[in-house]
């Protein structure tokens, strides 16, 4: 059965203090795994797409990196603001290729 | 509008009764999904429309939910007869192809 697992399920962090989130996933064929955002009573805000192991996207203090098994959310010198639930979906079966499946989530907390 | 719109942004129902939640999507999205999203879970999909081809509603949960699309465009989801159970963030999200999912802000409901 495809799954996409997140943790940890909460992150509790100093400004300043950089760590990783992990998204572990076992799908077969994946298309692209998604990372979202999502701010208390909003809906996910989209971040990154990778399509392939060894693919590397950046934005701001956020970088995401993909393996065949998992994909990283690397966090550097987080302020409060990074303060949000992170989420994971990838997009996996060849003749579904609308539907994402979702982790739980990681909720990241920056303490200032 | 710029982005997703949903409303009403909370609904509070008591059991047995039904409620209709709204979308509307970005202007000209092709491609419009529902979820649910319960607290501490991953998105749950619901249903999917692309266009005028049929909808996929292989995530609605039981005969009471059900949802339609009118125009390409304004989307309603239906809950008849509510349950506890279904007391959840009701998420819409919108297309333009089958990757990035633009959402809207959610419609929170309570069955009491």
């Amino acid at each position: 059965e495809d799954q996409v697992t997140q943790s940890p399920e909460a992150l509790r962090l100093q400004e300043g203090e950089s760590s990783s989130l992990n998204c572990s996933y076992t799908v077969s064929g994946l298309r692209g795994l998604f990372w979202y955002r999502q701010d208390p009573g909003k809906g996910p805000e989209f971040l990154f797409t990778l399509y392939s192991a060894g693919e590397e996207k950046e934005k701001e203090r956020l970088k995401a990196t993909l393996t065949k098994k998992e994909s990283f959310l690397h966090i550097t010198a987080p302020k409060p603001e990074d303060s949000a639930t992170y989420l994971c979906a990838v997009q996996a079966p060849m003749d579904s290729n609308y539907q994402l499946i979702w982790g739980a989530g990681t909720k990241l907390i920056i303490k200032p | 509008g710029a982005g997703v719109s949903q409303s009403p942004s909370n609904k509070v129902t008591e059991k047995g009764k039904d409620v209709e939640l709204r979308c509307d999507p970005i202007s000209g999205h092709t491609a419009l999904y529902w979820y649910r999203q319960s607290l501490g879970q991953g998105l749950e999909f619901l249903i999917y429309f692309q266009g005028n081809s049929a909808p996929d509603k292989s995530g609605l949960p039981s005969d009471r939910f059900s949802a339609e699309r009118t125009g390409g465009s304004v989307s309603t989801l239906t809950i008849q007869r509510t349950q506890q159970e279904d007391s959840a963030v009701y998420l819409c999200a919108s297309s333009a192809g089958t990757t990035r999912q633009y959402f809207g802000p959610g419609t929170r409901l309570t069955v009491t």
